[in-house]
């Protein structure tokens, strides 16, 4: 069984500039959240996704959006780069929401540079 | 919201010694307490779990505890070998109302370093 997998792996942007991640969760999972992971933060959540719609947000600008398609991908967008941004963008994905003690499974990240 | 704290920042040990990391949270609807091994470079992956009716996990060398009176949950490894040379993250996560317990506030974690 595949895991999840993100695409790019690594990208640079300008600053000012917009930038799409992609995620393909595990098959059958449902459910996608993404989390920003950088040194001085750790690993914040930003937001999840289960059956097309946003369940749940995390305390970040309006510039970091995302989406979930019928099949479960999902994208997330960041608007207008800042320096600050620069991260790894990990996706995770689970199986179904509803069920206590889903197992969260995280994709090998997008390395965001932004310059 | 939920806060996570997590203790120590670093640790060094030798190998076969016993590694134990620490962390409290704040939020008492939390109910699922998961562990994070991330290697250089690698994603995290989860090794080992715990939920609110549970006091004590383990599987090998890894044990988990959790105490929800005082908020706290541990996770101790035993015997350690280099190859769990890693950072180790703990997180918390309520069952919000609809069910979903996706929303992972994770501690700062701990660079583990076993010293052959």
């Amino acid at each position: 069984k595949a895991g999840v997998t993100q695409t790019p792996r690594y990208l640079i942007k300008t600053r000012g500039q917009q930038v799409t991640l992609s995620c393909s969760p595990i098959s059958g999972h449902r459910s996608v959240s993404w989390y920003q992971q950088t040194p001085g933060q750790g690993l914040q959540f930003l937001f999840e996704y289960f059956s097309e719609t946003q369940r749940n947000k995390g305390n970040f600008p309006g510039r970091f959006s995302g989406r979930q398609f019928s099949n479960s991908r999902s994208e997330m967008n960041v608007s207008t780069l800042e320096l600050g941004d620069s991260a790894l963008y990990l996706c995770a994905s689970s199986h179904r929401q509803g069920v206590s003690g889903n197992t969260i499974y995280f994709g090998e990240g997008s390395w965001l540079t932004v310059v | 919201g939920e806060n996570v704290e997590q203790h120590p920042s670093t640790l060094s040990v030798q190998e076969g010694d016993s590694a134990v990391i620490k962390c409290t949270y704040s939020d008492s609807a939390s109910n699922y307490f998961p562990w994070y091994k991330q290697e250089l470079g690698k994603r995290p992956q989860l090794i080992i779990d715990i939920r609110s009716n549970v006091g004590e996990k383990k599987d090998q060398r890894i044990a988990v505890t959790l105490n929800k009176t005082a908020k706290h949950f541990s996770l101790h490894i035993t015997e350690t070998q280099p190859e769990d040379s890693a950072v180790y993250f703990c997180a918390a996560s309520p069952e919000n109302s609809g069910g979903s317990n996706y929303k992972l506030t994770f501690g700062k974690g701990t660079l583990l370093t076993v010293n052959p």
